[in-house]
């Protein structure tokens, strides 16, 4: 149980595209859903938590306009980035939680801006 | 002081050593305590829950001093296969929130 997966595995997108990504919690309803970015060689940063149903809530120095976050349903939630840059080329990840604290991760979703 | 602090090592062990490491926290009100592992280019992948009492799977042991504000986690006889980075997970000031540390890189050594 407790699977979550993510949608594209890895995206190339030229710069000032916008890219969207999936992130679905396949057998359990999730409550929450975090959106993190991982830089080569470095620890995850949390760049968003979103509830089903609210508009998520961005850590300091993540932009709002620039990230889109969606959670329409207790089962995807999608995250947008907006006129990518290369500077954003990373790896995101998603993780899930149901009301119990331990949080599942999806396999990520690597982007290349060029 | 750091929300959650680790020794980012790389600590290289001997295969069939036992390694153990520690991570501190800050918030004393912390109440979920969790150790993940992440191999390269890979997510996060829940390795155990840190309860109370300590808990205990297989090779692994985690334990929680609240005092002391730490968790620590123990491999023994360590397998090639447990080289990873070693994320300790706490949650922080709302109940919704997981601080993540930067994570502990281990080399099981042939």
């Amino acid at each position: 149980g407790a699977v979550v997966s993510q949608h594209p595995s890895w995206v190339i997108c030229k710069s000032g595209t916008s890219v969207k990504i999936e992130c679905r919690s396949l057998d359990f309803q999730a409550t929450t859903m975090f959106w993190y970015r991982q830089f080569p060689k470095q620890s995850l940063m949390l760049m968003a938590t979103s509830n089903e149903g609210s508009k998520a809530t961005y850590e300091q120095g993540v932009e709002k306009d620039k990230f889109l976050i969606n959670h329409a349903s207790l089962t995807l939630s999608t995250l947008t980035v907006t006129s990518a840059h290369p500077e954003d080329s990373s790896f995101y990840i998603c993780s899930a939680r149901d009301p119990t604290p331990e949080q599942f991760f999806g396999p990520g979703t690597r982007l290349t801006v060029l | 002081r750091k929300e959650v602090e680790q020794d980012p090592g790389p600590f290289n062990v001997p295969e069939g050593a036992t390694v153990a490491f520690n991570c501190t926290y800050s918030n004393s009100a912390s109440q979920s305590f969790f150790w993940y592992r992440q191999d390269c280019r890979k997510e996060p992948k829940l390795l155990m829950s840190v309860y109370s009492s300590g808990n205990e799977d297989g090779r692994f042991t985690a334990q929680l001093n609240r005092a002391s504000q730490y968790i620590s986690l123990l491999i023994r006889d360590s397998k090639l296969s447990d080289s990873a980075t070693y994320l300790c997970v706490v949650n922080g000031d709302r109940d919704d929130k997981i601080i993540f540390g930067k994570g502990t890189r281990l080399h099981i050594l042939p």
